[in-house]
């Protein structure tokens, strides 16, 4: 049973314009949640987090989004640029269980000239 | 300071042998843990484990031993290999939680089952 779901497999992107991928999520006790960039033949590489006590947190040009009450989060890369073609995953756990990163699928992000 | 290495990168196995993934980090984290990833699957736990000696399962842990001695190692053991163990296999190494909240993984191992 997947607790996180990444809904939206693929997501092509005009460089310069705005990526928005989501992630929704069924466990209620979640209350930490990661957000990862890949690229191919490479480890997942950490992008941006947030704690269940936040609803915003930016890093640059990246902003990640919790919507509590629809268990929902979506991560906002503005401008989007060529070196941002790449899967994204996003991944969820509680603090009472560090260690049982929860992950989504994926989305692959395609950002064209 | 390597990070978290894994090897091999890739390897062919036949139905029924057995191997082990190595995974080292010299970050000195006390967590590690190893995932697979398989397509529109993400990335799925298989074991992890809080410290030198502590281990528990994750997702999925059948068909897959673990053990930690030290630190710095976190192997991982197909007993006997099938086709359905066919994937990427991931290995991280993350802090306690009052630490900087993130995972290091490794670049991965291509793991082929004939």
């Amino acid at each position: 049973d997947q607790q996180v779901k990444q809904n939206s497999p693929s997501l092509s992107v005009q460089e310069g314009r705005i990526s928005i991928l989501n992630c929704d999520y069924t466990n209620s006790m979640f209350d930490y949640f990661l957000w990862y960039k890949k690229y191919p033949a490479e480890g997942p590489t950490f992008l941006i987090s947030i704690s269940s006590i936040k609803d915003k947190n930016e890093d640059g040009r990246f902003t990640v989004f919790l919507n509590k009450s629809a268990k929902h989060l979506s991560l906002h890369i503005v401008p989007s640029q060529p070196g941002d073609s790449a899967v994204y995953f996003c991944a969820a756990l509680t603090t009472d269980s560090w260690g049982k990163f929860q992950f989504g699928a994926g989305t692959q992000v395609v950002v064209t000239p | 300071n390597a990070g978290v290495t894994q090897t091999p990168k890739f390897q062919v196995l036949k139905t029924g042998q057995s191997m082990t993934l190595q995974c080292a980090q010299d970050m000195n984290h006390e967590y590690m843990s190893w995932y697979r990833q398989d397509p529109g699957m993400g990335l799925r736990l298989i074991h992890y484990s809080v410290g030198a000696g502590i281990t528990d399962q994750g997702e999925v842990p059948n068909g897959y031993n673990v053990s930690r001695s030290t630190t710095e190692d976190f192997p991982l053991r197909l007993l006997s290999a099938a086709p359905s163990q066919t994937s990427v296999y991931f290995c991280a190494s993350f802090s306690p939680p009052q630490g900087e909240k993130t995972q290091y993984f490794g670049p991965g191992t291509r793991l082929l089952v004939l």
